[in-house]
C-alpha cells in the first residue's frame, strides 16, 4: 500500500541552524511528492512539489527514489518557519498524507 | 481572489444525528476534495468530486456521503454520527484535479460529536 512515513513528531532547532525534515514513502510507480505547511491559525497551504524543482523560502527537497525519501531542507532556519509540514504523495487525485512534523525554531 | 470556504467553521452533534458541511470552491476550480484530519489517524482522504461526479473515494464507511452541485460548491454529509467522527474536515479545491494543479484548502470545519 502507498504510504508516507514522516519519523519525527517534533524537529526543535535554533535560528540559523540547518533544517531537515524527513519524509519517506512506499509507491509502486513514479511517485509525485509534495510538501505542504499549515502555520498557526492559517490554512494548509503548498510549499513545493518535487516535480516544480523550486525553491520556497529556502526550502528544497530532492527526490531519491533509491532510498525512497524526500526530505525538505533549508541551510539557515528562520523563526517564521516555526509551523507544522505535512509531506505528501499523489495517488491518483488524491494525495496521501504522512502524519505532519512539528517545526519549532527557538531564538 | 476569494479562497476556499467552508462553512460552518464549528460544530457539535450529538451522536445518532446527522451533520452537512458546505464547501465553496475558488471560482473557476472543478475539483473539490475531502480530508479529515484527526490527531491519531492525521490527514485521510475522504472523496473528490469533478463535474458534479465521483471521481474517488477513499476508506470510509458509507455514513459518509458527498455530492457537488453544478457551481462546484460540495457538501459532505455524515449520518448516524459516532463520537470517532469529531474531527477537522478539510475541503480542498483545484482547477481540473491535483495532478495538474495546486490544491487550494479551506479553513476546516470543526465538527464535535458529543
Amino acid at each position: 500500500a502507498q504510504r508516507v512515513t514522516q519519523p519525527e513528531k517534533l524537529l526543535s532547532v535554533f535560528k540559523g541552524a540547518p533544517v531537515e525534515l524527513k519524509c519517506n514513502y512506499s509507491y509502486s510507480g513514479s511517485p509525485e511528492l509534495f510538501w505542504y505547511v499549515q502555520y498557526s491559525r492559517q490554512r494548509l497551504q503548498l510549499l513545493l512539489r518535487h516535480i516544480s524543482r523550486e525553491s520556497i523560502k529556502g526550502f528544497t527537497a530532492d527526490l531519491n527514489k533509491g532510498e525512497t525519501s524526500f526530505h525538505l531542507k533549508k541551510p539557515f532556519a528562520q523563526e517564521e518557519d516555526s509551523a507544522m509540514y505535512y509531506c505528501a504523495l499523489l495517488q491518483g487525485n488524491k494525495l496521501v498524507f504522512g502524519a505532519g512534523t512539528i517545526l519549532r525554531v527557538k531564538s | 481572489k476569494a479562497g476556499v470556504t467552508q462553512t460552518p467553521r464549528y460544530l457539535i452533534k450529538t451522536r445518532g444525528q446527522q451533520v452537512t458541511l458546505s464547501c465553496s470552491p475558488i471560482s473557476g476550480h472543478r475539483s473539490v476534495s475531502w480530508y479529515q484530519q484527526t490527531p491519531g489517524q492525521g490527514l485521510q482522504f475522504l472523496f473528490e468530486y469533478f463535474s458534479e461526479t465521483q471521481r474517488n473515494k477513499g476508506n470510509f464507511p458509507g455514513r459518509f456521503s458527498g455530492r457537488q452541485f453544478s457551481n462546484s460548491r460540495s457538501e459532505m454529509n455524515v449520518s448516524t454520527l459516532e463520537l470517532g467522527d469529531s474531527a477537522l474536515y478539510l475541503c480542498a479545491s483545484s482547477l481540473i484535479a491535483v495532478r495538474e494543479t495546486e490544491a487550494f484548502f479551506g479553513q476546516g470545519t470543526r465538527l464535535t460529536v458529543v
